[in-house]
């Protein structure tokens, strides 16, 4: 069974650029999540989907991020514009439901903002 | 207060030696508990989940839950350098949201 799908995997850019990033959950989970890690620190939720409705965006810095999950599969999340403090990598879990521990994590993608 | 607070470490012993990972949590109405273990540059992969308190084994690996003090363990016996990775103890918070400790960072010596 293959797991959660990210691309890319690094990304550097400038500052005030924009950058996106895809996800392509474990099939079949209608769960997803967007975490973000910072280097040394455990992961943080940003948002989280059931199916293609968000249901838990409360940290997400909505003015400068957007995610969708259109037909309730592939995921992406935009900033636009990067700041240096968006430095991290972004990692996208996937889990059928609402089951409790079985969350299963993508290998990330490490964002660079020069 | 942080949630959930872990020790960062980083933290090095001797291959074969018996390791504990320790995480605190403030609620007591916490009850789900997950370690997960992440190695570098990939995400991190569930490693064992326990509900309420008690202790749950999964062969060198065993996860302990003592909600009396709001702390919860990891041993690993026997550690292998394969074994060195940063481990992340988490929880459900009451709006049922995952959130993590710090991530303890373990190098197990050959």
């Amino acid at each position: 069974e293959a797991g959660v799908v990210q691309s890319p995997r690094y990304k550097i850019i400038e500052k005030k650029q924009p950058v996106a990033f895809w996800c392509n959950p474990i099939s079949g989970h209608n769960t997803l999540y967007w975490y973000r890690q910072n280097l040394g620190q455990g992961p943080e939720l940003l948002i989280r989907y059931e199916n293609e409705e968000a249901v838990d965006d409360s940290q997400l810095p909505k003015d400068r991020f957007s995610a969708e999950r259109l037909k309730g599969v592939d995921s992406t999340l935009k900033i636009q514009p990067a700041e240096l403090g968006d430095s991290a990598v972004y990692l996208c879990a996937s889990s059928l439901g609402n089951r409790l521990g079985q969350v299963f994590f993508g290998p990330g993608t490490r964002l660079t903002v020069l | 207060q942080k949630e959930v607070e872990q020790d960062p470490g980083p933290l090095s012993v001797p291959e074969g030696a018996i390791v504990s990972l320790n995480c605190t949590y403030s609620n007591s109405a916490f009850q789900y508990f997950m370690w997960y273990r992440q190695y570098s540059r990939k995400g991190p992969e569930l490693l064992m989940y326990t509900y309420s308190s008690g202790n749950k084994e999964d062969g060198r690996f065993t996860a302990q839950v003592d909600k009396s003090s709001k702390y919860i363990s990891l041993f690993i016996r026997d550690s292998q350098p394969s074994d060195s990775a940063t481990y992340l103890c988490a929880t459900y918070n009451q709006g049922g949201k995952l959130i993590f400790g710090q991530g303890t960072e373990l190098s197990v010596k050959p």
